[in-house]
């Protein structure tokens, strides 16, 4: 069956430092990979998806992420974090094709320091 | 703005009674999806409609939960004799299918069972 594995419960970073969140899938097939945001109070938001094509994908808000199949990885990065990025980020893949259910991770809480 | 609202935002109840959320989407999702997130998880997939189908039920679904999609519009949720494991936010997605693939989510019931 399909999983996400985000490793990291809580990452503290400071702000203007770069930003790296972990995510490993388990999936037999072509992986439709998606990161998605999730501020206090606010519904999830999409950052960027991976479906096929070129393995680095560019995001919304200055994200992107890398999809590796040999390591079953497509981990977030972004070079310098901003107050406004603390929030909870969950990784999931598609349970068969895009236009399908998700799988979650149990999600990153990022905190930014000063 | 998703374009996508749940009402209530918020849902206070006691063990045993019935409870009924709604999702209103827009009018160009085809497909509606259900999650549920408790605290510290990430979402879990519940159901989902293509138009007015059922497509696919979670195992997560038990007996006492139940769907609908009438008109191929809005969904309502619903759950009878709530237990205190119901606690949790029920998430609420529509989807354009052919389109981007983007999940859009609803802010969100929070439902609380004493």
């Amino acid at each position: 069956a399909q999983s996400v594995t985000q490793p990291d419960i809580h990452i503290t970073v400071s702000e203007g430092a770069s930003l790296e969140l972990r995510c490993n899938y388990s999936y037999g097939a072509t992986p439709y990979l998606f990161w998605y945001v999730q501020s206090p109070g606010q519904g999830l938001q999409l950052l960027l998806k991976y479906f096929s094509g070129d393995t680095l994908v560019q995001g919304i808000k200055g994200f992107e992420a890398e999809f590796k199949r040999s390591q079953s990885s497509f981990n977030l990065r972004k070079p310098s974090v901003h107050w406004s990025d603390a929030a909870e980020y969950f990784c999931a893949v598609a349970l068969y094709s895009g236009n399908t259910p998700l799988v979650f991770g149990k999600g990153t809480r990022l905190s930014v320091i000063a | 703005d998703t374009g996508v609202s749940q009402d209530p935002r918020h849902k206070i109840t006691k063990r045993g009674q019935n409870v009924t959320f709604r999702c209103d989407p827009i009018s160009e999702h085809n497909r509606l999806y259900w999650y549920r997130q408790t605290l510290g998880q990430g979402p879990e997939f519940l159901t989902y409609f293509q138009n007015e189908a059922q497509l696919e039920k979670s195992r997560l679904l038990s007996d006492r939960f139940s769907a609908e999609r009438p008109k191929g519009s809005f969904s309502t949720l619903e759950i009878q004799r709530t237990e205190q494991g119901d606690s949790a936010m029920y998430l609420c997605a529509g989807q354009t299918s052919g389109g981007s693939n983007e999940q859009f989510f609803g802010p969100g019931t929070r439902l609380t069972v004493l």
